[in-house]
């Protein structure tokens, strides 16, 4: 067990439609990171907040948005969903903003939009 | 980030000292070279990061060459529950925007065989 939590852990809906993930980091990690790892491009980095604040972005889509709480949890938003955005999600957690610190990742949430 | 090239499968026997080698050679001096591996589909599990010098922990050791141009992370007595994909990713230690996410690979996916 990382420490860090996502809700839910299984999500299905459909195109067009749009879902919310939550992450919650460990105690005391103040940087959250999200991945996407799909079947055809493997583990990528999206969208990284550190204390509220966005900090580095990757390959987020424009219908993608996230957001960190003050109480340091973090949503990602999906919108106007397509058959393409069928992955795992994950989150990540670290103390602080990286240097050699370690990243702890939670279980994912699977995400099928049909 | 320095390119890392990783063999995409190897086989060990369960018990024996599984090695899994990783290519590194345009690697900086500031970078460290961290593993992580995914069981299934898991979140990432960090196991262990280095700079110059070999690193043990209860998990596994990480030997550098002198050069820094290759690694190879030694799981001393492999358990079928160490089958899993194992990445190694090189990243810049000292914190600054925009360097703190972790960029995946293909890496190697491993097989303990009874």
């Amino acid at each position: 067990d990382s420490g860090v939590t996502q809700t839910p852990k299984h999500l299905i809906t459909a195109t067009g439609q749009r879902v919310t993930l939550r992450c919650s980091p460990r105690s005391g990690d103040l940087s959250v990171y999200w991945y996407q790892q799909s079947l055809d491009q493997g583990l990528q980095f999206l969208i990284q907040y550190y204390n509220g604040e966005e900090r580095a972005k990757g390959n987020i889509l424009e219908r993608f948005s996230a957001q960190q709480f003050p109480d340091l949890h973090s949503e990602l938003n999906l919108s106007s969903l397509e058959l393409g955005d069928s992955a795992l999600y994950f989150c990540a957690s670290s103390v602080k903003g990286g240097g050699a610190s370690e990243q702890f990742f939670g279980p994912g949430t699977r995400l099928t939009v049909l | 980030d320095a390119k890392t090239t990783q063999p995409p499968s190897m086989d060990c026997a369960e018990g024996r000292a599984a090695n899994l080698p990783c290519n590194h050679s345009t690697i900086s001096g500031n970078e460290y070279v961290y593993w992580y591996r995914q069981i299934h589909s898991q979140g990432p599990q960090y196991i262990i990061h280095g700079l110059k010098n070999n690193e043990t922990n209860e998990m596994a050791s990480l030997i550098i060459t002198e050069d820094r141009k290759s690694s190879t992370l030694i799981l001393p007595h492999a358990t079928l529950r160490d089958t899993a994909v194992y990445y190694c990713i090189v990243r810049v230690g000292v914190s600054n925007f925009g360097n703190e996410k972790l960029t995946f690979g293909t890496g190697t996916r491993l097989t303990i065989i009874p």
